[in-house]
């Protein structure tokens, strides 16, 4: 899997937007980026996903750059339920079923003050 | 809605014995994947199935082995624990639809402590 570069760690306000940045170079053109986070002591959760268009969802918006190098995760109005570790995670959408697995690199931790 | 079950939830080894994790899939997901993240790591991808057959290995040790049922459960057997096997461990369950962008389900993880 291509690898992405996230900074270790973030800040923001509760209620004010968040942009999340992911580097992906290398980034071949069947990688689909998703987004996954990661909560204190609970598992992962899916965020978002996309391949060449920006996408929104309840939870948030994907913006991919025109050259796919990189991306960003946008949540619209931060809240303390959003403190998590979130992972940009590239997955190969030309390997068929066999190969679904999520390869985590280092996140970026956000925290958000009240 | 039904999530990830997994269980136990915290499990307590000495070193050398075997600990065995079981994980309940959503309903109608037949993929499983399994993770383990060591403390202050990321999570790390061990083995996954798919319809009761293996579908892909990771960083997995030879002393860990595991299945997945007719019923879609999976379990992991972990032998000789060490004291480095310390960890949460993660099953995550996906419907595939022939598409690589089914999200994955994860559980509320088993913190295994070896002594």
């Amino acid at each position: 899997d291509a690898k992405t570069t996230q900074p270790n760690s973030m800040e923001s306000n509760e209620e004010e937007p968040v942009h999340l940045p992911c580097n992906h170079s290398t980034i071949s053109g069947t990688d689909y980026i998703h987004w996954y986070r990661q909560l204190p002591s609970q598992g992962p959760e899916y965020v978002i996903h996309g391949l060449t268009s920006n996408v929104n969802n309840r939870m948030a918006s994907l913006a991919i750059a025109e050259d796919r190098k990189s991306s960003t995760l946008i949540l619209h109005r931060a809240t303390l339920r959003d403190a998590a570790v979130y992972y940009c995670i590239l997955r190969d959408g030309g390997s068929g079923g066999s190969n679904y697995k999520l390869t985590f690199g280092k996140g970026t931790l956000l925290t958000v003050n009240p | 809605a039904a999530g990830v079950i997994q269980s136990p939830r915290h499990l307590i080894k000495e070193k050398r014995e075997t600990a065995t994790l079981k994980c309940y899939p959503i309903p109608r997901h037949d993929t499983v994947y399994w993770y383990q993240q060591g403390p202050g790591q990321d999570p790390q991808f061990l083995i996954s199935f798919y319809e009761k057959m293996q579908s892909d290995k990771g960083s997995i040790p030879d002393r860990f082995s595991a299945q997945q049922f007719s019923d879609y459960h999976s379990e992991l057997n972990m032998s000789s624990l060490e004291l480095g096997d310390s960890a949460l461990y993660f099953c995550a369950s996906s419907y595939p639809s022939g598409s690589s962008y089914n999200e994955q389900f994860f559980g509320p993880g088993t913190r295994l402590t070896v002594l």
